[in-house]
């Protein structure tokens, strides 16, 4: 089975910088996913991590660490459209890239 | 170019009856995905598609549940006959062969069954 554990919720300040952390026990691992989702919208892929390390795209960077079962999510300069749910998953082993969802944080960026 | 696709957005039905949700992937994504959000609850994985073909189906509740891709492109989902614990949010997921892990959702049908 696969246990997906990140924080509930998380606020801060438009323009400052957050970390989403994500950890995870699964019986097999493929590679990590982040997604955003928006109220009422289709989730958004942000990134998908295989190998340890910090991969950077724009505003947002995540990081894996696969000996630890953890990854983070960190957001620059937060703007207010940030606001939003942020899902971590995991996919097993084998090629099916399926991921298997937590719960999500939500992240409420104020003034 | 247009984005995944679901219809209906919002389906209001009563227990019993029987209901069809349809997703039209983005056009050339031979990967087509079903998963499906109870309130409360995360996302949870139903199905997958390969063109036409079933390739997992471990997450299909049951047998009142039934999906088919003929043709290899859209895709519709029925549930017959519907029970009140399968209301939730449907949401359908399409991704390209040699990129499978960046899945593009599709906004999801709101199922609510009375």
């Amino acid at each position: 089975g696969q246990n997906i554990d990140q924080p509930t919720e998380m606020t801060a300040t438009e323009g400052a910088i957050v970390q989403i952390n994500c950890t995870y026990q699964t019986s097999g691992f493929n590679g990590l996913f982040w997604y955003q989702q928006h109220a009422g919208e289709a989730p958004t892929f942000l990134s998908y991590n295989v190998l340890d390390g910090l991969e950077e795209k724009g505003r947002f960077s995540s990081f894996l660490s696969r000996s630890k079962g953890y990854s983070y999510l960190l957001l620059k300069e937060l703007q207010m459209k940030d606001s939003a749910s942020y899902l971590c998953a995991v996919s097993g082993t084998g090629g099916s890239y399926i991921p298997t969802f937590g719960r999500g944080t939500s992240l409420i960026v104020h003034p | 170019e247009a984005g995944v696709t679901q219809f209906p957005s919002h389906s209001v039905i009563e227990k019993g009856q029987t209901v069809t949700l349809r997703c039209d992937p983005i056009s050339g994504h031979d990967n087509l995905y079903w998963y499906r959000r109870v309130m409360g609850k995360e996302i949870k994985f139903l199905l997958h598609f390969v063109k036409e073909s079933k390739q997992d189906e471990s997450g299909m509740p049951n047998n009142r549940f039934l999906a088919e891709r003929t043709g290899g492109t859209y895709s519709t989902l029925k549930v017959q006959p519907a029970e009140l614990e399968d209301s939730g949010v449907y949401f359908c997921a399409s991704s390209q062969i040699w990129k499978p892990y960046e899945q593009y959702f599709g906004p999801g049908t709101r199922l609510t069954v009375t």
